[in-house]
């Protein structure tokens, strides 16, 4: 057990409805990062933040994608009118946040998110 | 556009073998690489990392970097059925602590 928790674990949901999945990291990590995985492939860096700011965002998918991370704890991420080839494993993880290069991520349990 | 490349496998060995898993990497500046295990619909778990050039050992794990020749491997020693899974490869570059990933490699240990 890393400690990075997500929820919920499993989501289903029509084709158009909005979603929104939780991430609590490891209590001392100030950066926390989400990716997309399917089926294949390795984890897809979506967006990440530093404390509360979010410091990169422009490689979220599109603008149906959204993360907020208000009080630099638990962070959010939001995908607006879901489509099918939104299906897949969404994972977050956190770290120490311990300078730049070596920093490793510890990654939570991942939400399926299956678009119906 | 940075670039990490792993045969996909699988990676059959037998148990008690020696599994070498390879990964490439396209910048020249990349700085620090990670191995990844992750189980088939499980979340990636850190393995080991190395930044410098050489061999680094943890337990039944050897990683070997080459900057020179752009390549990361991860040796494993005395092969166990558990170890079954995919591996998966991450560099970062520059400044970033932001790695790449690469596709993994799926590697089968049989009795």
């Amino acid at each position: 057990d890393t400690g990075v928790s997500q929820n919920p674990r499993h989501k289903i949901t029509k084709r158009g409805q909005n979603v929104t999945f939780r991430c609590d990291p490891i209590s001392e990590h100030n950066r926390l990062y989400w990716y997309r995985q399917t089926l294949g492939q390795g984890p897809e860096f979506l967006t990440y933040f530093q404390n509360e700011a979010q410091l990169e965002k422009s490689r979220l998918l599109s603008d149906r994608f959204s993360a907020e991370r208000p009080k630099g704890s638990f962070s959010t991420l939001e995908i607006q009118r879901t489509e099918q080839g939104d299906s897949a494993m969404y994972l977050c993880a956190s770290s120490r946040g311990a300078g730049t290069g070596l920093d490793t991520q510890y990654f939570g349990p991942g939400t399926r998110l299956t678009v119906l | 556009q940075k670039e990490v490349e792993q045969n996909s496998g699988p990676l059959s060995v037998p148990e008690g073998a020696i599994a070498s898993l390879n990964c490439t990497y396209s910048d020249r500046g990349s700085q620090s690489f990670f191995w990844y295990r992750q189980y088939s619909g499980k979340s990636p778990e850190l393995i080991m990392f190395i930044y410098s050039n050489g061999d680094k050992e943890d337990g039944r794990f050897t990683a070997q970097l080459n900057k020179a020749s752009q390549y990361v491997s991860l040796l494993i020693r005395d092969s166990q059925p558990s170890d079954s899974a995919t591996y998966l490869c991450a560099v970062t570059s520059g400044g970033s602590y932001i790695p790449t990933f690469g596709r993994g490699t799926s590697l089968i240990v049989h009795p």
